[in-house]
């Protein structure tokens, strides 16, 4: 079935530090790929996006390709900021239509 | 882009008392709504997928009958916590597809449920 396997946390890093975080799904057909962010406290908000094979999602200078080749779509920001503290999760869409399938989420802390 | 709306945002109750949480969309009718329950730095574990007008589809090892789901309207479902214990204690969100070409998912901000 599908499924995302992310890389475990936690991750710290200083302030502007290059930050990847690691995702691989499994799937079949042609999945649509997220990551999200989930603020202390909060729900969760979508990141960013790829719907298709080579397709690149961005936002906030966060960036993640999907790679077909490598079932991957690691998350990656080049200089990150104490802002962005908080958990982090991959996920995908497969086949069923709405359902999303998470990774265990990768909690990321940014010290000034 | 779309707002989900959760209420309340926290609750704690006493063991043995039902508790009901709402999850709205705001600005966009939800034929599918979604339901998840989070437990300490873990991820999301998905409950029980809700459509409008109909019973909710739940996930192996859900019992339905401690956790109600009424979807009454396109905009409208609630997560009944019956006869609720201390290990019910989690953070419940809800999601809703907007449907449609894209159909994206938004995410509601959780409702912390502490059982005493």
């Amino acid at each position: 079935g599908d499924s995302v396997t992310q890389m475990e946390g936690p991750v710290t890093l200083s302030e502007e530090a290059f930050l990847t975080i690691n995702c691989t799904y499994t799937a079949t057909g042609y999945p649509s790929l997220f990551w999200y962010v989930q603020y202390p406290g909060e729900g969760l908000q979508l990141l960013l996006k790829a719907t298709k094979a080579d397709d690149k999602g961005s936002n906030k200078g966060f960036e993640a390709t999907y790679r077909k080749e490598t079932t991957s779509f690691h998350l990656e920001k080049g200089s990150v900021q104490v802002s962005d503290s908080a958990v982090y999760f991959c996920a995908l869409r497969g086949s069923t239509l709405g359902r999303l399938y998470f990774g265990r989420g990768t909690q990321l802390t940014v010290w000034p | 882009g779309a707002v989900v709306s959760q209420h309340p945002s926290w609750v704690i109750c006493k063991s043995g008392t039902s508790v009901k949480i709402e999850c709205r969309s705001l600005d966009f009718q939800a034929t599918t709504m979604f339901w998840y329950r989070q437990f300490p730095k873990q991820s999301l574990m998905l409950m029980a997928t809700s459509n409008e007008g109909s019973k909710a589809t739940y996930e192996q090892g859900v019992e339905k009958d401690k956790f109600l789901i009424n979807h009454a309207s396109l905009t409208l479902s609630t997560l009944t916590v019956t006869s609720a214990h201390p290990e019910d204690s989690s953070f419940y969100i809800c999601s809703a597809n907007t449907g449609g070409t894209y159909n994206e998912q938004f995410f509601g901000p959780g409702t912390r449920l502490t059982v005493l």
